[in-house]
């Protein structure tokens, strides 16, 4: 399976800022998953992110929320904008594996917001 | 949108005992996927199923694809301190994004 990184691992933000948060990828892959896990909560699937095209968005989430760039086939970010404590939350990125429908998840990074 | 409720929603057991916990969905899916969840870690993939009926072990795991393909079910023997965690299923259906469970947590009591 891939081997993914993200950064920040964590962050306490205040609230009205925005916070872009990085994945990177050890081999190329062409699309990337970002979710979001609320406090004890499961996972929801904010967009899809393809190189060299816009990403595509869930029921609830917008762009100007969420901007998303996938600059290359290893790497993508997620900033997530005029954040509220309602943004605290983890922030995971995936990547599909070989089979295409499994994923595989990077660390996570836990988001707080003041 | 579709929800996968997972059973138990927690679980507190003490070290040894056998673990048993089930997902189920109001629609069909082609695949199930079980994941653990381990405190500030992203979900890591335990179990993939194709298809309906199939059981498969990963060491003292196993899960099944229900023959209805509206549930799975996830088996863990003889549970160890390392196993405590969240579970999380997921189901996956033709072009459609995955989806995943309530989580189950499991505690293992000392």
């Amino acid at each position: 399976s891939a081997v993914i990184s993200q950064k920040p691992s964590r962050d306490i933000c205040q609230r009205g800022t925005s916070l872009t948060i990085q994945c990177q990828v050890d081999s190329q892959v062409t699309m990337m998953f970002w979710y979001r896990q609320q406090p004890g909560q499961s996972l929801t699937l904010i967009a899809t992110a393809n190189q060299g095209s816009e990403a595509t968005y869930e029921s609830g989430f917008v762009i100007d929320k969420f901007p998303i760039s996938r600059p290359n086939l290893t790497f993508s970010t997620l900033t997530v904008s005029n954040m509220s404590p309602e943004d605290s939350s983890i922030y995971l990125c995936s990547v599909p594996g070989q089979g295409a429908v499994e994923q595989f998840f990077g660390p996570g990074t836990r988001l707080t917001v003041l | 949108g579709q929800q996968l409720n997972q059973s138990p929603q927690s679980m507190f057991i003490q070290e040894g005992e056998d673990v048993s916990m089930n997902c189920t969905s109001s629609s069909i899916f082609n695949t199930w996927l079980w994941y653990k969840q381990d405190p500030g870690e992203g979900p890591v993939l335990l179990i993939a199923l194709y298809k309906a009926g199939e059981l498969t072990s990963n060491g003292r795991l196993t899960a099944q694809f229900g023959i209805t393909r509206k549930d799975s079910f996830l088996n863990i023997s003889a549970s160890i301190p390392s196993d405590v965690g969240i579970y999380f299923c997921a189901g996956h259906f033709g072009n459609e994004k995955l989806t995943f469970g309530t989580g189950t947590r499991l505690t293992i009591i000392p």
